[in-house]
């Protein structure tokens, strides 16, 4: 199975700050990487998919990129609603596996 | 737009069993690859099954591998997932999930499955 770690596990931040951050794989994935969003008590949101394209409607403050198994989310700007736990996950084999998750609060 | 809706969580006992199903609309169902992803109370994502947009190809984690059954019906344009032989440490938010090109683009709101005696 692919291991997915991320780092941190948790970060604070504020308003206007960049932030970034990353996830590895414990072997190439080549670039089927995708970044989730998650509110408490919602549902995940779908981010980025294919390490660096954004789903529709996705604001062009985050972007991803990295290749094989280094991988990077960075939001440009914080905004207030951009606080949330992120979470990687590498759809290039079975079983589909998730990192740990980041959560990101406010400084 | 896309809608999944889940239905069928509930309260269970240990070694009882339970089915969800998922509800889509917005999309053409059989020409969409499906998940499950389930996530314990305060814990992160992990991700359950998938079954092919035929429903021919299926897949599972070691941890429900031989007591989960995903499936799904495109004439209702909806997706299931039969649990059996519970255990508390199933105890989580089960989320259906639609995939396109292999990565996941949309979520239902989850349904809560709690196994205790």
């Amino acid at each position: 199975d692919i291991q997915m770690t991320q780092s941190p596990s948790s970060l604070s931040a504020s308003v206007g700050d960049r932030v970034t951050i990353t996830c590895r794989a414990s072997q190439g994935i080549s670039n089927y990487l995708a970044w989730f969003q998650q509110k408490p008590g919602k549902a995940p949101k779908s981010l980025i998919y294919a390490t660096s394209s954004l789903q529709s409607g996705v604001p062009s403050r985050f972007s991803g990129s990295g290749s094989g198994t280094d991988f990077t989310l960075t939001i440009s700007s914080l905004q207030p609603e951009d606080f949330a736990t992120y979470y990687c996950q590498q759809y290039n084999s079975f079983p589909r596996t998730f990192g740990q998750g980041t959560k990101v609060e406010i400084k | 737009e896309v809608q999944l809706l889940e239905s069928g969580g509930g309260l269970v006992q240990p070694g009882g069993s339970l089915r969800f199903s998922c509800a889509a609309s917005g999309f053409t169902f059989s020409s969409y690859a499906m998940s499950w992803v389930r996530q314990a109370p305060g814990k992160g994502l992990e991700w359950v099954s998938d079954i092919s947009g035929s429903g021919g190809s299926t897949y599972y984690a070691d941890s429900v591998k031989g007591r989960f059954t995903i499936s799904r019906d495109n004439s209702k344009n909806t997706l299931y997932l039969q649990l059996n032989s519970l255990r508390v440490e199933d105890t989580a938010v089960y989320f259906c999930a639609k995939r396109r090109d292999g990565c996941i683009d949309s979520w239902g709101q989850g349904t809560l499955v709690t196994v205790s005696s």
